[in-house]
């Protein structure tokens, strides 16, 4: 069975860091990209980033680009965000979610954690 | 910067047909796109519908399917039900590894 488990969430203030994890189990973590996927509270879906399976292609959306930092562990079957430099609007559930491909990512993911909740705020 | 257009909201009668649409700020969507459809209830994680433009996820009802209609990615529910009322959310590929979610259309069925 496909289990993820995000973790690392919390209150952080304004300019402050956070490292979120998802752990994976149940599949062969190394041949699935995997992303991050936020949902701030009553509104949509962002995507945030995607790392490929082999982790040596990483995306980010042009909102977090250059303070976020997607990283795997293939050997631990763990997929981590480093989040810099927060802001407000970073406030949301973030998700991790395996994708079909093993390569980057073409929009198509098939299973999802519960989410860990980022709440950015003085 | 592109963004891609849903309806904020739609309503269907029990029964009905209805097609939500999934656009570009500037441009046309095509294949090339690779359009999916999430569909997501409140409080729970989102769950496949469509991917690919036109391809069912395993265990979604035939009454959902998935085009191209002109210029959009389309998402039509045939015989609406009253547990399709729901949030529904397109995702576009963009190119390089990026992908862009729509603002979703909150679907009403009454």
């Amino acid at each position: 069975e496909v289990q993820l488990l995000e973790s690392g969430g919390g209150l952080v203030q304004p300019g402050g860091s956070l490292r979120l994890s998802c752990a994976a189990s149940g599949f062969i973590f190394s041949n699935y990209a995997m992303n991050w996927v936020r949902q701030a509270p009553g509104k949509g879906l962002e995507w945030v980033s995607g790392i490929s399976g082999g982790g040596t292609s990483t995306n980010y959306a042009d909102s977090v680009k250059g303070r976020f930092t997607v990283s795997r562990d293939n050997s631990k079957n763990t997929l981590n965000l480093q989040m810099n430099s927060l802001r407000v609007e970073d406030t949301a559930v973030y998700y991790c979610a395996r994708d079909v491909r093993t390569a980057t990512t073409h929009g198509h993911f098939d299973f999802w954690g519960q989410g860990t909740l980022v709440t950015v705020s003085s | 910067q592109t963004v891609v257009t849903q309806e904020p909201s739609f309503s269907v009668s029990p029964g009905g047909t209805v097609t939500l649409t999934c656009g570009l700020s500037s441009g046309s969507v095509s294949t090339s796109n690779y359009p999916n459809w999430y569909q997501q209830t409140p409080g729970q994680t989102p769950r496949t519908l469509i991917s690919n433009t036109n391809t069912r996820s395993s265990g979604v009802p035939d009454r959902f399917s998935g085009s191209i209609l002109g210029n959009k990615a389309a998402l039509t529910i045939t015989g609406a039900q009253a547990d399709d009322e729901c949030d529904y959310y397109c995702v576009l590929y963009m190119g390089s590894g990026i992908v862009l979610f729509g603002g979703g259309t909150k679907l009403t069925v009454l």
